[in-house]
């Protein structure tokens, strides 16, 4: 198995809605990544996790909250979102130290 | 901290001619990659560049490192039309990947 896979595909969510994207590997990559990619943007990291540990957060706000209970399972929990919220969320994987990063085919989330 | 700049952001080719991208970046990085994306669709892994005059080439696209001028280029060779999308760059920092704000390519019969 070499890819990333994210679910949902697209969500819609009120501002007082609670939900969660979730992303899983299984290539045995112990570094994975949340970005967030506006329209005609490029992706911005958000955070990142090295086995299984938080290591980077982009100052990102709390209404964002991720989540690593395993070496193949990440998730972003989002709650009280705003409408400018509404973006692309991508999920990849890498070894730790190796080269090459392994993007999800993205989660469209819209806020309203 | 590191920045990613590309250029041209916005590239009008016409079929069966030559054209190339620009991406530089500010400060030391191990790696410098490059993407394809389509419109809605994820990233798509086209080149990874580990050192100095790496050169890297897939069918119509040619992809070059020079780390002392921390620049990279992308090079393509007789455009076609399913070359239209969108490419970024993207240098390695520490655990971050950080991007170039993209080109837009259209390619015309």
């Amino acid at each position: 198995d070499t890819e990333v896979t994210q679910t949902p595909k697209h969500l819609v969510m009120g501002m007082t809605n609670k939900k969660s994207l979730k992303c899983e590997q299984h290539m045995g990559h112990r570094a994975m990544y949340w970005y967030k990619q506006k329209a005609k943007k490029p992706p911005e990291l958000m955070f990142v996790y090295s086995y299984e540990k938080l290591s980077i957060n982009e100052s990102v706000p709390s209404r964002f909250s991720p989540e690593c209970p395993n070496s193949s399972l990440l998730n972003l929990h989002l709650h009280a979102l705003q409408p400018e919220d509404s973006a692309l969320y991508l999920c990849a994987s890498s070894q730790v130290a190796n080269y090459g990063y392994t993007f999800g085919s993205g989660t469209r989330l819209t806020v309203v | 901290e590191l920045k990613v700049e590309q250029n041209p952001l916005f590239l009008s080719m016409q079929e069966g001619k030559n054209y190339t991208i620009y991406c530089n970046y500010s400060t030391t990085s191990d790696r410098l990659y490059w993407y394809r994306q389509d419109p809605g669709k994820s990233l798509e892994s086209l080149f990874v560049l580990l050192s100095n005059g790496a050169v890297k080439q897939e069918g119509r696209l040619m992809a070059s490192l020079d780390t002392k001028a921390r620049l990279s280029t992308l090079h393509i060779t007789a455009a076609v039309h399913d070359l239209s999308a969108t490419y970024f760059c993207a240098a390695r920092y520490g655990n971050k990947l950080v991007f170039g704000a993209g080109t837009i390519l259209r390619v015309k019969s």
